[in-house]
């Protein structure tokens, strides 16, 4: 069984531009997750997807991040413009079912801000 | 105060020793989640539990719901057990910091 795809694995950009980040969950799996994780920390939440609806974007700073799952198959992070203390590590996941399940992780995408 | 803590931050062990990591929370969950991070790699699962000991070869993993409280266990640690472990208390989808282990042969 494929696991969770995501790419770029790597992405040095300038303060101010823009980046986006692709995952595909496994086959089969309705609920995706996208995650911050920065250098010495666990991985924050930033969004939840269940199928292509939105359960959870509490977290989300939506003046500059966004994500869509419009199939509800694969998903896009962007973040328009990148600030500096957005350098960290974005991983996707996803699970079966809903919240409570286990959860895949993909290898992340590693996003350094210059 | 962190919804998660984990304990030790840091660890750093010879080869064959017996390691324990502890997580506290204080989020109401159903089930608990045990990741495993490598240097620059992704994120494994370890273990998800609910209730009780689960173990898989040298790793042991123990929860108690009432009391808010697990532990990982790594029986005979080897170098290539160094990696952050990482609690996530399912449901609440929080993680703690990570526990980073080193283990020198």
């Amino acid at each position: 069984e494929a696991g969770v795809a995501q790419s770029p694995r790597y992405k040095i950009i300038e303060k101010r531009q823009s980046v986006a980040f692709w995952c595909n969950p496994i086959s089969g799996h309705a609920t995706l997750y996208w995650y911050q994780q920065i250098l010495g920390q666990g991985p924050k939440l930033l969004i939840q997807f269940q199928n292509n609806g939105v359960v959870d974007d509490s977290q989300l700073p939506k003046d500059r991040f966004s994500a869509e799952r419009l199939k509800g198959v694969d998903s896009t992070l962007k973040i328009q413009p990148a600030k500096l203390e957005d350098s960290a590590v974005y991983l996707c996941a996803s699970s079966f079912l809903a919240t409570g399940e286990t959860q895949y992780f993909g290898p992340g995408t590693r996003l350094l801000v210059l | 105060k962190n919804e998660v803590e984990q304990s030790p931050q840091n660890l750093t062990a010879q080869e064959g020793e017996f390691i324990t990591i502890n997580c506290s929370y204080s989020v109401g969950i159903s089930a608990l989640h045990w990741l495993q991070q490598h240097p620059g790699g992704g994120i494994v699962s370890l273990f998800m539990l609910s209730s009780g000991k689960k173990k898989h070869g040298r790793l042991i993993a123990t929860i108690n719901i009432q009391e808010k409280h697990s532990s990982l266990h790594i029986t005979a640690s080897h170098p290539r057990d160094s990696a952050v472990y990482i609690c996530a208390p399912l449901a609440a989808l929080i993680f703690g910091k990570g526990t980073t282990l080193s283990v020198s042969s």
